[in-house]
Order: structure tokens, then C-alpha cells, then sequence
């Protein structure tokens, strides 16, 4: 079975600071993607950022950067120079990359939110 | 590009009605995932086919929910008869079976009453 932990319910940070958003995960598959979604006020789910588990760098997408740490099993999520349109709710979610594996596992999500 | 595509976006019922939800994937993809979201259990997958076939049904909650998909640009998930609890957020998403991310549609907001 796989698991994914958000252990921070809500998030406060300052306009242009940067902002690591926590995610830890439990699987047995030997071979996974970890994900990050944002999912602004509006509700859609809108995809921001994928890692594959035997890729050897970190990914990054624009001010998007995923800090991968196998070991510990965590995929933290890295905005740097936060603006007001990351306020949103953010969820990590896992699938195994076996055949057939395509059912994602989300957290429960962080809520960021982006004062002035 | 048209992204998923998802009817109604709002839908408000009585209880022991029936509800249909509409997907229509993003064209060229050959999965498709029905998703619900609520307070209490965050995002869920309730049930996924490839290349229309049913791949895994586990997450569907109980025999009140049936999803069919006739054709690759269409899929219905089907609610009878509704009862409160079933008040979420209803998201249907697509990819290519081999790619890494899926695309969400806008999601319909169900409220049974």
C-alpha cells in the first residue's frame, strides 16, 4: 500500500520568500513518480511538478523545484519568490510505475497562503 | 487545446434521486480517472479505465455508484439513488496510459439534500 503525509495543515509566508512545503511517503513498489498539485480557490487541480524515484536530479519547473530525498523518504516541495498567486491548497501524491500502476495516492494537502 | 471537460459543474438533488456525471477526456488520451474530494477523505480515487475498460473499480464506494466509459471521449459516473453523504467534489481526470501527470477537469460540485 502506498502513503503519502502533508503534516502541515496551513501555511503563512511573505510575499517573495521562499516556502518548502513538506511531503513524506510509504511504498513497497520499487519503482514510483511522486507529484505535486496546486488546487487554487477556484477548485481546479492544476499539475506543477513530477519526480520520477530512480531520476538523479531533483526536478524543477520554472520557481517550482522538488527537493528528493530517497532515504528519507520525502519529496518536499520548493516555491522560491513566493507571489500572491500561490495562495492555494498543495497535494503530493504517488503512483507505482509497474504496468498498470496509474491509481495516484494524494495527501491530505497544505494550504498556503501568500500575504503582502 | 480543450482540457477534460466536465458536466454539470454544479448539481443540487434530493435524496433518492439520480445523478449522472459527465467526462470528456482530452482528446488522444486512453485514461481516465473518477475522483471524489471531501473534507473528511481528501481526493479518492473511486475508479480508473484504459482504453475504456475498467482497470480497478475498488474505490467505488458501495453498488449506489456505476461508471461506464462507451467510447474514448466520453464517460458517465452514475449516482442511484443519491444520499447526502454523497456530497463531494467530483473530479474526472485523463493521461496518456504511459505518461507521468494526469489533467483534471473542473470537477462538479454535488449536494444531495
Amino acid at each position: 500500500a502506498q502513503k503519502i503525509t502533508q503534516t502541515q495543515p496551513g501555511m503563512f509566508v511573505q510575499e517573495k520568500e521562499a516556502v518548502t512545503l513538506d511531503c513524506t511517503y510509504d511504498t513497497s513498489d520499487p519503482s514510483y513518480g511522486l507529484f505535486w498539485y496546486k488546487q487554487p480557490s477556484s477548485g481546479e487541480m492544476i499539475f506543477l511538478i513530477y519526480q520520477g524515484s530512480y531520476d538523479q536530479q531533483n526536478a524543477t519547473e520554472g520557481r517550482y523545484s522538488l527537493n528528493f530525498q530517497k532515504a528519507r523518504k520525502s519529496a518536499n516541495l520548493v516555491i522560491s519568490a513566493s507571489q500572491l498567486g500561490d495562495s492555494a491548497m498543495y497535494f503530493c501524491a504517488m503512483r507505482g510505475l509497474l504496468q498498470g500502476a496509474q491509481k495516484l495516492v494524494f495527501g491530505q494537502g497544505t494550504r498556503l497562503t501568500i500575504n503582502p | 487545446d480543450a482540457g477534460v471537460i466536465q458536466s454539470p459543474r454544479h448539481e443540487v438533488t434530493e435524496m433518492g434521486q439520480e445523478v449522472t456525471l459527465r467526462c470528456k477526456p482530452i482528446s488522444g488520451h486512453n485514461s481516465l480517472f473518477w475522483y471524489r474530494q471531501t473534507m473528511m477523505r481528501g481526493l479518492e480515487l473511486l475508479i480508473y479505465f484504459n482504453n475504456n475498460v475498467p482497470i480497478d473499480d475498488s474505490g467505488m464506494p458501495e453498488d449506489r455508484f456505476s461508471a461506464k466509459m462507451p467510447n474514448a471521449s466520453f464517460s458517465t459516473l452514475k449516482i442511484q439513488p443519491s444520499e447526502p453523504r454523497d456530497s463531494a467534489v467530483y473530479f474526472c481526470a485523463s493521461s496518456l496510459s504511459q505518461a507521468n501527470e494526469q489533467f483534471f477537469g473542473p470537477g462538479t460540485r454535488l449536494t444531495v439534500l
